[in-house]
């Protein structure tokens, strides 16, 4: 069964806590991305990642962290730095033609 | 920068109503994809239109391409509860081939029985 998984569903952090959401795919894709989505907003991009052990910034990076040691998985941390991480986080992944598949996605809340 | 809009934000409609997003990006994009979320779900890919004025359809949906490739549109005929969900059009960010995409805010869709 292919696709995107993310895990947990539902995250709870206490202010200061740094957190890890996961995000594996196996459907061979080369590119990976993390995406925030806040109520009634669409996506922002926090990171991508075109090709193992290579990553770049999007455009609201400031509070996150990511790794990408396997073409399949791509974590994202959330940092104590981030200053309102309460929302839900989309990963996607593509091959080159831009379509992008989403997994289920995340929702984080700080206490 | 690069700016991709979609108006209107919100629409209610009664079922069996048409329903029409626009999206219109401040640049020329090389493709345009749209996806729907549905409440609570994730992003999924509906389409990708790539030519000048190209119209595709997918049952009651139909999507358009503007002749500047630098707008686009989704139709829903006769809606249904079923089409309850917040639409995004996307296109390519920049000029190269980095598989980025920039979302438009989406629009979403309330439909009433």
């Amino acid at each position: 069964d292919g696709g995107i998984t993310q895990s947990p569903k539902y995250l709870f952090r206490k202010e200061g806590q740094n957190v890890t959401l996961s995000c594996e795919q196996n459907l061979n894709h080369d590119a990976m991305y993390w995406y925030r989505q806040d109520p009634g907003q669409g996506l922002r991009l926090i990171y991508y990642s075109q090709i193992v052990n290579d990553f770049q910034k999007g455009d609201i990076a400031e509070g996150y962290s990511v790794s990408r040691e396997k073409k399949e998985s791509f974590p994202l941390t959330v940092t104590s730095a981030q200053k309102n991480p309460t929302a839900f986080y989309l990963c996607a992944s593509s091959r080159r033609t831009d379509t992008q598949y989403f997994g289920p996605g995340t929702r984080l809340t700080v206490l | 920068g690069q700016q991709v809009m979609q108006i209107p934000q919100y629409q209610h409609v009664q079922e069996g109503e048409d329903f029409t997003t626009y999206c219109n990006s401040s640049t020329t994009l090389s493709n345009i994809q749209w996806y729907k979320q549905r409440p609570g779900g994730h992003p999924v890919f509906l389409i990708q239109l790539v030519k000048s004025g190209e119209v595709k359809k997918q049952k009651r949906l139909t999507f358009q391409f503007g002749e500047a490739k630098k707008n686009s549109s989704l139709h829903i005929t006769a809606t249904q509860t079923t089409d309850v969900g917040t639409y995004f059009c996307a296109g390519p960010r920049g000029s190269s081939n980095t598989g980025k995409l920039i979302f438009g805010q989406g629009t979403t869709l309330q439909v009433k029985p």
